[in-house]
This record gives C-alpha cells, structure tokens and sequence, in this order.
C-alpha cells in the first residue's frame, strides 16, 4: 500500500504562494495522486488530482515529478481562509476497486498568516 | 445540490447505549463509506458500501454495523457504544471506488461516558 510523507506544518504569508511537498516513492504505476484538505473540523475537501506533469484547476496546481515519487500542491495566492491540513492520497488505479487501501495520514497543518 | 449530509452533528451517549449515525448523498454515487477521525491519527475507514445492497469491512469494523437498502441512503449502527468509540464520525460517497474524487459530510462528533 502507498505510503506518503509530509511536514506536519508548514507557514505561509496571505497573498503568497503556499508550495505544500508529499513524498510517494511507492506509489504504482498507475495510481493518481489527490490532495484534500480539511478546515478546522469540517469534512475533508477535494481539491486537485493527477497522474503525472502538472494539473492546475481554479483552487491550485499540483506539480508531480518526472519519476512519480513525490509531488507539489501550489496554491498560487494563499488566503486565510486557506487555513486547513492537507491531505496527499494515492488514489485509484491499482487501488480502484478497494479503498480500504486509502491511507489517511496526519497532513500538513498550513497556517496562513495575515 | 445538498451532497453529502450527517445527522446529527453532536451526540453525547452513555456506554452500552446504542444509536444510528445517518448519512444521505444526493449525488446518485454508487460508492459510500464510514470513517472516523482521532486526534493523532489518520482517517480510518469502519465500513463502506459499492451499491445498494452491498456492504464490507473497513479498517476499524469491530462495534460497528451498516445497511445499505437505497443508494442514498447508508446508516452506521452502534449497538452497544463504548468509551472507545468516542470520535468524529465521516460519511463520503464517491462515483466510483477509488477513482474518483471522495465526497465527505461536515461530520458528527460522537462522545460516549
């Protein structure tokens, strides 16, 4: 099963970017990578996904390494509401099927300094 | 569009009581599942659901039943609570296993005395 790795903690000055790394060097073939996050409490949030180069949607781009072991979530102008713990996922391809084998670690807790 | 919603958002119960989580999704998603959240660690998954009719063990089972009777629809039953089952309970749903983007309720955090 996919493991990831993640600073606990990591700041951020409002109206910078937040760069957020994971490692996943076991990751297969041909799962994708997600990022969530989670607002003081809430239910985790979805936020970009991808397999390999880089995807950019209206909430951040995510910038996957050439050999796939680790990856970059950018969320380019960072507000406070940006506040939250983000979550790196392995997610579908071989694991499609069966998400018992999602891995749910600690995160990075982003604070967003005003 | 509501997606997915949780009742209750708190519950206090006494140990040996027992209650029903509710979890309804409006998304048409075939795939729903159970987790819950304890400080210091992961999510893990108690009990997910591929469609209606049929269900399976997560990580954490133990103290924990489902049904899935409609697609909406997926209850999590605690039939005789205990102090370890105090936590934050999550719902998500998802179009498909694992492939898709997982859909998560705003929760319900449950106490047991």
């Amino acid at each position: 099963d996919a493991k990831t790795t993640q600073p606990p903690s990591m700041d951020c000055a409002e109206g910078r970017a937040a760069n957020l790394p994971c490692n996943h060097s076991t990751i297969s073939g041909n799962e994708y990578v997600y990022w969530y996050r989670q607002i003081h409490s809430q239910g985790p949030q979805y936020i970009i996904h991808g397999l390999k180069n880089t995807e950019t949607n209206e909430m951040a781009s995510l910038i996957i390494t050439e050999d796939r072991k680790s990856s970059t979530l950018i969320l380019p102008h960072a507000t406070l509401r940006d506040t939250a713990v983000y979550y790196c996922i392995p997610q579908g391809g071989a694991n499609a099927g069966n998400n018992r084998k999602l891995i749910w670690g600690l995160g990075t807790s982003l604070a967003v300094n005003p | 569009n509501a997606g997915v919603t949780q009742t209750p958002k708190f519950q206090v119960l006494k140990t040996g009581q027992s209650m029903t989580l509710q979890c309804a999704q409006d998304m048409n998603h075939e795939y729903m599942s159970w987790y819950r959240q304890d400080p210091g660690m992961g999510l893990r998954l108690i009990h997910y659901s591929v469609g209606a009719g049929i269900t399976d063990q997560g990580e954490v089972p133990n103290g924990y039943n489902v049904s899935r009777s409609t697609t909406e629809d997926f209850p999590l039953r605690l039939l005789s609570a205990a102090p370890s089952q105090t936590s934050v309970y999550f719902c998500a749903s998802s179009y498909g296993q694992g492939e898709s983007p997982l859909h998560f309720g705003n929760g319900t955090r449950l106490t047991v005395t």
